[in-house]
């Protein structure tokens, strides 16, 4: 079956340590996304990219940080830096730029105490 | 960029049609018209999209004004598994995929 898998489902950590959300995809698509998620909003770009060891920051990219070596991998990186960082997180793939439709995962939520 | 308006909530009984409003009046003439919904605790799910034409998939329709700046997706007989978030969004053919989620219309469906 092709498609995105996330992991963990629930992340639990303490405050000031940093956190990575696995994102793989099946699907060879070139283009790839992070979103979060807050209560009752909508979805909100954290990072992107376009292709492999390129990646480019989205709306709200401070305190977070990924990276891109394989096609299939797009881990995010939650830092401490990230002031509020409990939230829904969802990772997106697409064959490529322009009008194509993004594929989401079933997402990681991250709750941080 | 261009931004989408659409109510919070709508509220349909089973089996009966939904129209769900969306209003774009800045869209440009290169924006691409995309429909998601997300169900609760999912990721979102893409629903339809379309440029100037009306769209029929086997999930919905996508009825699009004449001028653009607005547009209805249309469920033909709302289920109970159709309670979702729907988001319009507006995707800009050369904008590499940044995709703007607005809060979206909760559509409620009673049996």
């Amino acid at each position: 079956d092709g498609g995105i898998t996330q992991s963990p489902k629930y992340l639990f950590r303490k405050e000031g340590q940093n956190v990575t959300l696995s994102c793989e995809q099946n699907l060879n698509h070139d283009a790839m996304y992070w979103y979060r998620q807050d209560p009752g909003q909508g979805l909100r770009l954290i990072y992107y990219s376009q292709i492999v060891n390129d990646f480019q920051k989205g709306d709200i990219a401070e305190g977070y940080s990924v990276s891109r070596e394989k096609k299939e991998s797009f881990p995010l990186t939650v830092t401490s830096a990230q002031k509020n960082p409990t939230a829904f997180y969802l990772c997106a793939s697409s064959p490529s730029t322009g009008a194509y439709e993004q594929y989401f995962g079933p997402g990681t939520r991250l709750t941080v105490t | 960029d261009a931004k989408t308006t659409q109510p919070n909530s709508m509220e349909s009984n089973e089996e009966e049609p939904v129209h769900l409003p969306c209003n774009h009046s800045t869209i440009s003439g290169t924006d691409y018209i995309h429909w998601y919904r997300q169900l609760p605790s999912q990721g979102p799910e893409y629903v339809i999209h379309g440029l100037t034409s009306n769209v029929n998939n086997r999930m919905a329709s996508l009825a699009i004004a004449e001028d653009r700046k607005s547009s209805t997706l249309i469920l033909h007989r709302a289920t109970l598994r159709d309670a979702a978030v729907y988001y319009c969004i507006l995707i800009a053919l050369y904008n590499f995929n940044k995709f703007y989620f607005g809060s979206g219309t909760k559509l409620n469906v009673k049996p």
